[in-house]
């Protein structure tokens, strides 16, 4: 049947902290990996990705750390804001395979930032 | 402006009935994806197309059918042989299958009752 009632993790911070968001990913063959942002009611937005021969890549206020030993991945954002509450989700796929740009979306993390 | 539309943002339909989600882009791009996204859950992917005239079942295409006549549209029609189709709809496109940054449409919530 449908999950129902399913609980996505949240992470609360207060302005100017820094917020670590994780996401672990199951397929050992995903080598490149997207994090995406959504506000409430809205379309995902691209943050960051990182492809799996690196281990860290920085954007603007955000990092992104893959390690592929223990299939984990996550996003540090820097001095967060209010603006940056959200729900934050990973996305992986086999850029080398013949999944022709499927990618898999992690469950989510919601972010709150208190002023 | 370039972009993905979704019309409309809010959509309610009786028990029964079929209902097409319109998706247009003007981006140029050769993939369009269609995902349903249900409260506390992340994407799941209904139908992509890589070119036009061409699309491939996702993960949870039953249900569902798409059309893919022109580069810039790519509606969704939910059946009434889609059990819950009560759902954020969210359309998508990239450059290519091969280029992996999609970018979203604002969704449509559908509600069926």
């Amino acid at each position: 049947g449908e999950n129902v009632g399913l609980h996505l993790p949240t992470l609360s911070v207060q302005e100017g902290d820094n917020s670590i968001i994780n996401c672990a990913y199951s397929n050992s063959a995903s080598d490149y990996f997207i994090w995406y942002k959504q506000e409430s009611g809205k379309g995902p937005q691209f943050i960051i990705d990182i492809r799996s021969n690196m281990d860290k890549r920085q954007g603007q206020r955000v990092t992104v750390l893959l390690n592929k030993t223990v299939k984990h991945l996550s996003l540090q954002i820097a001095a967060t804001q209010p603006g940056d509450s959200a729900v934050y989700f990973c996305a992986e796929t086999n850029a080398g395979g013949t999944s022709y740009g499927k990618l898999t979306f992690g469950q989510g993390t919601i972010l709150t930032v208190h002023p | 402006d370039g972009g993905i539309t979704q019309s409309p943002k809010y959509l309610f339909r009786k028990e029964g009935q079929n209902v097409t989600l319109s998706c247009e882009q003007n981006l140029n791009h050769d993939a369009m994806y269609w995902y349903r996204q249900d409260p506390g859950q992340g994407l799941r992917l209904i139908y992509y197309s890589q070119i036009v005239n061409d699309f491939q079942k996702g993960d949870i295409a039953e249900g569902y059918s798409v059309s893919r006549e022109k580069k810039e549209s790519f509606p969704l029609t939910v059946t009434s042989a889609q059990k819950n189709p009560t759902a954020f709809y969210l359309c998508a496109s990239s450059i290519s299958t091969g280029n992996y940054e999609q970018y979203f449409g604002p969704g449509t919530r559908l509600t069926v009752t």
